[in-house]
């Protein structure tokens, strides 16, 4: 089955503490992106990778870094995560010509 | 540089009654358009798409959209609401590039769906 899995769904941490979601795929796509949704803003892009250790800035990176070492895991890493960074995080992946991305279930990060 | 609007960030109709959630874009290279669907407490999931083919396009749900390159715009339309088509719809524009790209989501449209 056509996987995107991310880990973990839930995470309550507080400001400072070093932080990595997982996200991993199995239907071999080159592409993988992370976006963050928050209320009234949609989906908003971190960080894509257009394949093994080729990442770019999206729309919203500050505070963000990502790894591309393999081709199914782009995990997510939040250094010194802040009260701005809580919301709701998705991974997605993209493969072939017509940009359909897949997404992941979520995680739901909060930073008190 | 693309862009996507979705007018209404909440729309309310009755059980039976038409769908019609609006979805204007911005790109300066032909688009590829998406609709996704979130229900609460999920991730989101892809309704329909339009690359280029066909103009009318029909998703999952029984939900469909057309493209109108003249007015720039995606509709996504369902004839006849159910109580679970309530949920989160966003509209979303991606440039043809041949190989993914980036994709720029609009704020979203909640629908409910009433007795």
């Amino acid at each position: 089955e056509a996987q995107v899995t991310q880990n973990p769904r839930y995470l309550i941490t507080v400001t400072g503490k070093k932080l990595t979601v997982t996200c991993s795929q199995n239907m071999n796509h080159e592409y993988m992106s992370w976006y963050r949704q928050d209320p009234g803003l949609g989906l908003r892009q971190i960080y894509y990778s257009m394949n093994v250790e080729v990442t770019d800035k999206g729309d919203v990176p500050e505070g963000y870094k990502v790894s591309r070492k393999e081709k199914r895991n782009f995990p997510l890493i939040l250094e010194s995560p802040s009260p701005n960074q809580t919301s709701l995080y998705f991974c997605a992946t993209a493969g072939g010509s017509t940009d359909t991305q897949y997404f992941g279930p979520g995680t739901r990060l909060t930073v008190l | 540089a693309q862009s996507v609007t979705q007018l209404g960030s909440h729309v309310s109709v009755s059980e039976g009654a038409l769908v019609l959630l609006r979805c204007n874009y911005s790109s300066s290279v032909p688009p590829y358009l998406f609709w996704y669907v979130q229900y609460p407490n999920q991730g989101l999931q892809l309704l329909l798409k339009y690359t280029s083919a066909a103009t009318l396009v029909k998703g999952i749900n029984g939900f469909e959209a057309e493209f109108k390159k003249s007015e720039t715009s995606f509709h996504l339309t369902k004839p006849s609401a159910h109580m679970s088509d309530a949920a989160e719809y966003f509209c979303a524009v991606s440039g043809r590039g041949g190989t993914a790209s980036k994709l720029t989501f609009g704020t979203g449209t909640r629908l409910q769906v009433t007795l």
